[in-house]
């Protein structure tokens, strides 16, 4: 499997405040990608990155930034967190872009 | 715009039984396919995938899908599923969008959940 990590994993946070999350890949991979997973929803791309500073809005950006200074990091950032930003948010890389995803285990948010 | 449906949110099924889980797409080009399994508090893993050539694609677990291009249609089966194999299941579309760059869509997922 690819080295592909996520931090934090649980992250409690107030309305209001900046969220940072990380991801983090060993495999040198050049796409990484932001989902968020809701009930009924399925993962909903968020924001995709195909090379170092090099970064897209996916069907939800609305609310969240990337950052990619490295190819290894991708940052999301939850600028003002909301309440309908309490999800599950995966991070994945693959190789190319039509090439098989791996997943990190996920970062839960709860927003109050 | 592509996209992809998972008729099936939920699909109980007993142990050693045959399950299929049902999987349309819609595009305009040439697409990808991909069916990955997520298990509790995990992350999603590929299955099994399909680029090009034999339309039936199996993966090391007894998993099989078949494209059909005709029917749009990139349904999984197991002739026999396992206890092991209760999880969520989601199909997968990529295509190619401007710049050269492919688009990922996601289904919603279904719940295999198997019955001792």
């Amino acid at each position: 499997d690819a080295g592909i990590t996520q931090s934090p994993r649980h992250k409690v946070t107030e309305t209001g405040t900046p969220v940072t999350l990380r991801c983090h890949q060993t495999e040198n991979h050049r796409y990484m990608y932001w989902y968020r997973q809701d009930p009924g929803h399925g993962l909903r791309l968020i924001h995709y990155s195909y090379g170092v500073k090099d970064t897209d809005k996916g069907e939800v950006s609305d609310g969240y930034s990337v950052s990619r200074s490295k190819t290894e990091d991708f940052l999301l950032t939850l600028e003002s967190a909301t309440s309908s930003q309490t999800s599950v948010y995966f991070c994945a890389s693959a190789t190319g872009a039509e090439e098989t995803q791996y997943f990190g285990p996920g970062t839960r948010l709860l927003v109050l | 715009a592509q996209s992809v449906t998972q008729l099936d949110s939920q699909v109980p099924v007993f142990e050693e039984a045959p399950v299929e889980l049902r999987c349309n797409y819609s595009s305009s080009v040439s697409v990808y396919l991909f069916w990955y399994v997520q298990y509790p508090n995990q992350g999603l893993q590929l299955l099994l995938k399909y680029l090009s050539g034999s339309t039936l694609v199996e993966s090391i677990n007894g998993f099989e899908a078949e494209f059909n291009k005709s029917q749009t249609s990139f349904h999984l089966r197991k002739p026999s599923v396992h206890i092991s194999d209760t999880a969520e299941y989601f199909c997968a579309v990529s295509s190619p969008i401007s710049g050269g760059y492919q688009k990922v869509t996601f289904g919603t997922g279904t719940k295999l959940q198997v019955i001792p």
